[in-house]
């Protein structure tokens, strides 16, 4: 069980907008950077967010992040077909001396 | 290319040991820290454990403490992953991959399976 809580299912339709949150506490989140994967099926994470709200190159501005206290979230703009995968956060934990994803939020584009 | 490309996987008895290597070109491998992450069948990302980049400082999470063994080797690009005590539960794909850090570069494995089973 991870200690990065996310929503199970998450979904919308074309050119909407979708966020995903990721809740953690004040040994992760409220204290480190949070990151964000996308995982399309049968293919490795890819990151879409690290360092809580930048972006690597490459990653369309469509995908955005932000964090308040010991919560997180990743907003999709514009959303497309090809955005519905799985969605992990992730961030370092004080007190487990290691990094801990997210339960995984699987977004379906309808 | 950058590329990581994990081996070593494969059907292993519960008890056992297993060593997954994961090879690395076209970047700069001794400047990053690497990570192992893996996903069972069906189920979420789990991350297992990070080396630095000079392979002074390892983590681990609880789940493989003391049974998993995270290693490098500069001079060969070459991450590894030595796996004792195997369970049925550590059935998973493994990958190796950098990221997690403050400079966004993003490399990942196409994974190495490994299943535990008698």
């Amino acid at each position: 069980q991870s200690v990065l809580t996310q929503p199970p299912s998450a979904s919308g339709t074309p050119g909407q907008r979708v966020t995903i949150s990721c809740s953690g506490s004040r040994s992760n989140i409220g204290s480190n950077h949070v990151y964000w994967y996308q995982q399309l099926p049968g293919t490795a994470p890819k990151l879409l967010i690290y360092s809580n709200d930048r972006r690597p190159s490459g990653v369309p501005d469509r995908f955005s992040g932000s964090k308040s206290g010991t919560s997180a979230s990743l907003a999709i703009g514009g959303l497309r077909s090809e955005d519905e995968a799985d969605y992990y956060c992730a961030s370092w934990d004080d007190s487990l001396n290691g990094f801990v994803f997210g339960t995984g939020t699987k977004v379906t584009v309808l | 290319q950058v590329q990581l490309v994990e081996s070593g996987g494969g059907v292993v008895q519960p008890g056992k040991s297993l060593r997954l290597s994961c090879a690395a070109s076209g970047f700069t491998f001794s400047a990053y820290d690497i990570h192992w992450v893996r996903q069972a069948p069906g189920k979420g990302l789990e991350w297992l454990a990070v080396i630095s980049y000079d392979g002074r400082i390892e983590y681990y999470a609880d789940s493989v403490k003391g049974r998993f063994t995270i290693s490098r080797d500069n001079s060969k690009n070459a991450l590894y992953l030595q796996m004792n005590s195997l369970k049925p539960e550590d059935t998973a794909v493994y990958y190796c991959a950098t990221g997690l850090d403050d400079y966004g570069d993003d490399y990942w494995g196409q994974g190495a399976l490994v299943t535990v089973s008698s």
